[in-house]
């Protein structure tokens, strides 16, 4: 299974877009990128997910380059709200460690 | 529609019993998934049933057991319970097995052991 790596934390300003990029180099052909959010005391929540180039949600865009080795989490004008643990799953079932994305106000 | 349910809610438990946390899935979903979540350790994954069979197993002992009946709802037991069994246990729904199908989490089991 991929194994992932994503910076452990990220702050970042009200208003501001925030880009979250996962490494996960030996990703296996027929895995697709997941993007999960966290709060304290609450199961994860469904953000966004792909296969390759480009998808667009309205909360988020995933980036997957062409060797989909990493894959980019961009969150357009953030708030305080959208602080929380950001998590990439290259295989639906394994979560790494996240990044705590700390938003300013 | 109800999304996915999880019973109790917070649970304290002695060294050395055993504990049973129940998942309801979202309607219609067929695949559970049960997760360990502790500050140290992050998400873990424990294991994946769909079609009341065990599809997939995370690395932990064989204390930790689930099964899933034929209504979709799903059990997991900790037996002999350690103290590093404290942590918080979601349980994650989907409609299918696929990669590409979202998954919906329950708010977790809080089990503390003392």
């Amino acid at each position: 299974l991929a194994k992932t790596t994503q910076p452990i934390s990220m702050d970042s300003y009200e208003g501001q877009e925030v880009n979250i990029t996962c490494s996960h180099n030996n990703i296996a052909t027929n895995d697709y990128i997941t993007w999960y959010q966290q709060f304290p005391s609450q199961g994860p929540r469904f953000i966004i997910q792909g296969y390759k180039t480009k998808v667009t949600n309205e909360v988020a865009s995933l980036f997957i380059p062409a060797d989909r080795k990493s894959s980019t989490l961009s969150l357009p004008r953030v708030s305080l709200s959208d602080t929380a643990v950001y998590y990439c799953l290259p295989n639906k079932l394994i979560f790494g460690q996240g990044t705590t994305l700390q938003v300013k106000p | 529609k109800a999304g996915v349910t999880q019973t109790p809610r917070y649970l304290i438990k002695t060294r050395g019993q055993q504990v049973t946390l129940s998942c309801s899935p979202i309607s219609g979903h067929r695949s559970v998934s049960w997760y360990q979540q502790t500050p140290g350790q992050g998400l873990q994954f424990l294991f994946e049933y769909f079609s009341e069979t065990q599809r997939n197993k995370g690395n932990f002992p064989g204390r930790f057991s689930g099964r899933q009946f034929s209504n979709s709802r799903s059990e997991m037991n900790v037996s002999t319970l350690e103290l590093g069994d404290s942590a918080l246990y979601l349980c994650a729904s989907s409609f299918n097995r696929g990669q590409f199908t979202e998954a919906f989490f329950g708010q977790g089991t809080r089990l503390t052991v003392v």
